[in-house]
């Protein structure tokens, strides 16, 4: 079991430009979320898959951001035109199926500038 | 199934028992867990426990629900430096997401 991973650890990029992250769930794990994190706040909801079915948005996800699933595996999440309200911790979680809990990955660490 | 509360610090001295709370408001969420999350990294689950159930046990840590009053406590025995962290409570609901609470960030004095 090599857990969650997620790459980059940590990025940094200027205001309006787009960046792309990665998450790779337990293998055997159907749902995958992602969540983001402000310093001193929990995690927030943002998104989930069931397999490559994106299931639930929340309404914080604004459209400049998109995940996508393909092939029920991997996840990507982008960020479009990237502001400084962006500057979160975005953690990706899995799990086996909608009544197991979370496992996390590191995060990636984006900083707007 | 938003409001989930937590008090912000806690200190306690190496050796004690520590006790973290967490209040929510909803009462038909399924599960109940907590997490760790160390500096710059992910959560790590601790330990979770179903809704229907009063007490979890589980090494150093024991849980408690009591769902009258919608309250959870993580009681940590022994209380080590290694435990120093934000601890997060979060309840899910069946099919659906999860929620977090704020944290509590736990100093362990030596």
């Amino acid at each position: 079991d090599t857990g969650v991973s997620q790459d980059p650890r940590h990025k940094i990029t200027k205001r309006g430009q787009n960046v792309t992250f990665r998450c790779d769930p337990i293998s055997e794990h159907n749902r995958l979320y992602w969540y983001r994190q402000t310093l001193g706040q929990g995690p927030e909801f943002l998104t989930y898959f069931q397999n490559e079915a994106q299931l639930e948005k929340s309404r914080l996800l604004s459209d400049r951001f998109s995940a996508e699933r393909p092939k029920g595996s991997f996840s990507t999440l982008e960020i479009q035109r990237t502001e400084q309200g962006d500057s979160a911790m975005y953690l990706c979680a899995s799990s086996l199926d909608g009544n197991s809990p979370l496992h996390f990955g590191n995060g990636t660490r984006l900083t707007v500038t | 199934g938003e409001d989930v509360e937590q008090s912000l610090f806690l200190s306690v001295r190496e050796g004690d028992s520590s006790v973290i709370n967490c209040t929510y408001t909803d009462s038909s969420s399924t599960y109940l867990y907590w997490y760790k999350q160390e500096p710059g990294a992910g959560l790590q689950l601790l330990t979770y426990i179903f809704s229907n159930m009063d007490m979890k046990q589980d090494q150093r840590l024991t849980v408690l629900l009591n769902k009258k009053d919608k309250h959870l406590s993580l009681r940590i025995a022994d209380t080590q430096t290694g435990d120093s962290a934000i601890y997060f409570c979060a309840e899910s609901f069946t099919g659906n997401q999860f929620y977090f609470g704020t944290g509590t960030s736990l100093t362990v004095i030596p």
